[in-house]
């Protein structure tokens, strides 16, 4: 079964409004979760690690107050896509690491699509 | 940037074996390789993982050439179902990142 649940799935809303995704881990504790953004036939790109206690840590080019994440607990990670506007629109995935060199576990993923 | 370098793209028919390669020239010693596929608007989904010594699992092997440097992600029954993009990769050292490539969009034909 899913280890790592993601919600939303998807979302549709509009131009302006923030945005809210969760990400949590079953039955495991992540100090560190991942988020991921993925346009149309293209890879997954990097874009913040999420460290539980502390502040998350962004990619090279990742706006920080656009995308705020939060890591409340260690069990959740949630980013909020704040002010979000068309070019928002896009799939994003969140992860938590294995221990020492198992997997990475993967959400479902969430659609969001701004008008 | 990325540790791995793959095809673009592949075919397979059902029910042959797909072969997938990957490089990853610049691994380290203590470097996993991970193998992940996606289908469409869904999460990766865990394949198959290795240090050097090959392995398998239900759903497909992983061959590691010696060097290291490069690896091959065995589908032996392709079916319809494998189509999907398949992503190869090496975690940096002292790190839990994951910086995906482009990956192989592997097609199975009919």
């Amino acid at each position: 079964g899913a280890v790592v649940s993601q919600h939303p799935s998807r979302v549709i809303c509009k131009s302006g409004t923030s945005v809210k995704i969760e990400c949590r881990s079953l039955d495991f504790q992540a100090t560190t979760m991942f988020w991921y953004r993925q346009f149309p036939k293209k890879s997954l790109m990097l874009m913040a690690t999420s460290n539980e206690g502390s502040k998350a840590t962004y990619e090279q080019g990742v706006e920080k107050d656009k995308f705020l994440i939060n890591h409340a607990s260690l069990t959740l990670s949630t980013l909020t896509v704040t002010s979000a506007h068309p070019e928002d629109s896009s799939f994003y995935i969140c992860s938590a690491p294995g221990i020492d060199n198992q997997p990475q576990h993967f959400g479902d993923g969430t659609r969001l699509s701004i008008l | 940037d990325a540790k791995t370098t793959q095809p673009p793209s592949m075919d397979c028919a059902e029910g042959r074996a797909a072969n997938l390669p990957c490089n990853h020239s610049t691994i380290s010693g203590n470097e996993y390789v991970y193998w992940y596929r996606q289908i469409h608007s869904q999460g990766p989904q865990y394949i198959i993982h290795g240090l050097k010594n090959n392995e398998t699992n239900e759903m497909a092997s992983l061959i590691i050439t010696e060097d290291r440097k490069s690896s091959t992600l065995i589908l032996p029954h392709a079916t319809l179902r494998d189509t999907a993009v398949y992503y190869c990769i090496v975690r940096g050292s002292g790190t839990y990142k994951y910086i995906f490539g482009t990956g192989t969009r592997l097609k199975v034909l009919a």
